[in-house]
């Protein structure tokens, strides 16, 4: 059956570096491309970008550009969302979803379990 | 960019009954809207895309409409699983999720 799976929680402090794999399985990885999504405590989902598996080519949406950054490989089935230089507001729970896609993604039928990061000094 | 305005942001209802939400989105999104049920602690689920075509295994009580800038879902015979925040996603330029819903028992 078709799963993603992320990993475990995770406590850093500012200006530190976080990397979350996606682990996919069941599918053709190359097939569909992998998307990020973020959840703000308390708040609603925002999507944060996707990366096409195929090409390797990322897209950050406009408030996700500079500190993040989306990466394969490919070999593992395993997509991965790195944020560097920490902020107060990057803690959130994060998921990985994956899409199929024309220009740009659509609809994400299978979702991760999410991965709570914790940014506090 | 497109922007989603979903509402109400919360709803009680009562076991059997009927809840509608809505959202408007700020241009014709042609129909390219997803409807995600999501529950603390796990991935959100995709009910429904491109406006009213449910997912397999998701029960009829779910339903979409709607066309151009306004859309709606529906769920009809509350069961308490459907207690959760779903959301809309438009997916005809880029991506944006609608702010929430909020549902729960009266």
């Amino acid at each position: 059956q078709i799963q993603l799976v992320q990993s475990g929680p995770e406590l850093k402090k500012p200006g530190e570096t976080v990397k979350i794999s996606c682990k996919a399985s069941g599918y053709t990885f190359t097939n569909y491309g992998m998307n990020w999504v973020k959840q703000a405590p308390g708040k609603g989902l925002k999507w944060m970008g996707w990366i096409n598996t195929y090409t390797g080519e990322p897209t950050y949406a406009d408030d996700f550009k500079g500190r993040f950054a989306f990466s394969l490989e490919t070999s593992a089935s395993t997509a991965y969302l790195q944020i560097n230089n920490l902020k107060n507001e990057d803690m959130a729970t994060y998921f990985c979803a994956r899409s199929l896609y024309g220009s740009s993604p659509y609809y994400f039928d299978y979702w991760g379990q999410g991965t709570t990061l914790t940014v506090s000094s | 960019d497109i922007q989603m305005t979903q509402s109400p942001s919360s709803l009680s209802a009562s076991l059997g009954g009927k809840v509608t939400i809505t959202c408007k989105a700020s241009q014709d999104i042609n129909k390219y809207i997803a409807w995600y049920q999501h529950k603390p602690g796990k991935g959100p689920r995709l009910l429904i895309h491109y406006t009213s075509t449910l997912q397999p295994g998701i029960p009829s009580r779910f339903s979409g409409s709607g066309s151009g800038r306004d859309y709606s879902f529906s769920i009809s015979n509350l069961e308490p699983e459907d207690i959760a925040t779903y959301y809309c996603l438009q997916y005809d330029n880029l991506l944006t999720f609608g702010a929430g819903t909020k549902l729960e028992l009266k």
